[in-house]
């Protein structure tokens, strides 16, 4: 099984702040690394497919880069609705495996 | 509109059999390229695949997990349901369906908003 890994397990930050989370796979999982936001309470949401691919109506601010094993979400300008719990998970086989998440608070 | 939506006990009590029931609007569970997993969260914890049911039928299960899950549809009803076998405690957690698009890289496009399931006496 492909296991995934997120660095950090939280941060803080203030509004504005371009932050970085990192995900890594213990292999290669090719460009099939998605990334997903969860609010308490709430399902996750997609973010990115694909490694780089914003899905529909998702601000331009969020981005994904990466390949193989390591793959980056940055905010460029966080907002007060971005403090949340953000997720990979890869897409490579169909036991897509999700990252332990990344919570990014005030 | 594509929707999901989860249904199912709040409550059962351990070695019972738990049955959740996905229904979803706005697609086929025929479609092409549209499966609908089952993903559970236990409180606090980190997300964790359990089944998949393919356009075709076919399905795929967790393998890490002991064989206590049986995923099934009814298309004619839109529905997907996750049967488990003799719970545990240790299942408890919130488990969502999702909607697998292969149109999205197999990226999980579409959530239910879950539904909360505690195992206990």
């Amino acid at each position: 099984d492909i296991q995934m890994t997120q660095s950090p397990s939280s941060l803080s930050a203030s509004v504005g702040d371009r932050v970085t989370l990192t995900c890594r796979a213990s292999q290669s999982v090719s460009s099939n690394l998605n990334w997903y936001q969860q609010k308490p309470g709430k399902a996750p949401k997609l973010l990115i497919y694909a490694a780089s691919t914003l899905q529909s109506g998702v601000p331009s601010r969020f981005i994904g880069s990466g390949s193989g094993t390591e793959f980056t979400l940055t905010v460029s300008s966080l907002q007060p609705e971005d403090f949340a719990t953000y997720f990979c998970q890869h897409s490579y086989s169909i036991d897509g495996t999700f990252g332990p998440g990344t919570k990014v608070d005030i | 509109q594509v929707t999901l939506k989860e249904s199912g006990p709040v409550l059962v009590k351990p070695s019972e059999t738990l049955t959740l029931t996905c229904t979803v609007s706005g697609f086929s569970l025929s479609n092409a390229g549209m499966g609908v997993s089952w993903i559970r969260q236990p409180p606090g914890k980190a997300l964790e695949w359990l089944a998949h049911i393919f356009s075709n039928g076919e399905k795929s299960y967790n393998t890490s997990l002991e064989s206590r899950f049986t995923i099934s549809k009814d298309t004619s009803k839109s529905q997907v349901a996750l049967t488990m076998t003799n719970v545990e405690a240790v299942d408890t957690a919130t488990y969502f369906c999702a909607r697998r698009n292969t149109g999205a890289r197999d990226a999980f496009d579409i959530w239910g908003q879950g539904t909360m399931v505690t195992v206990s006496s």
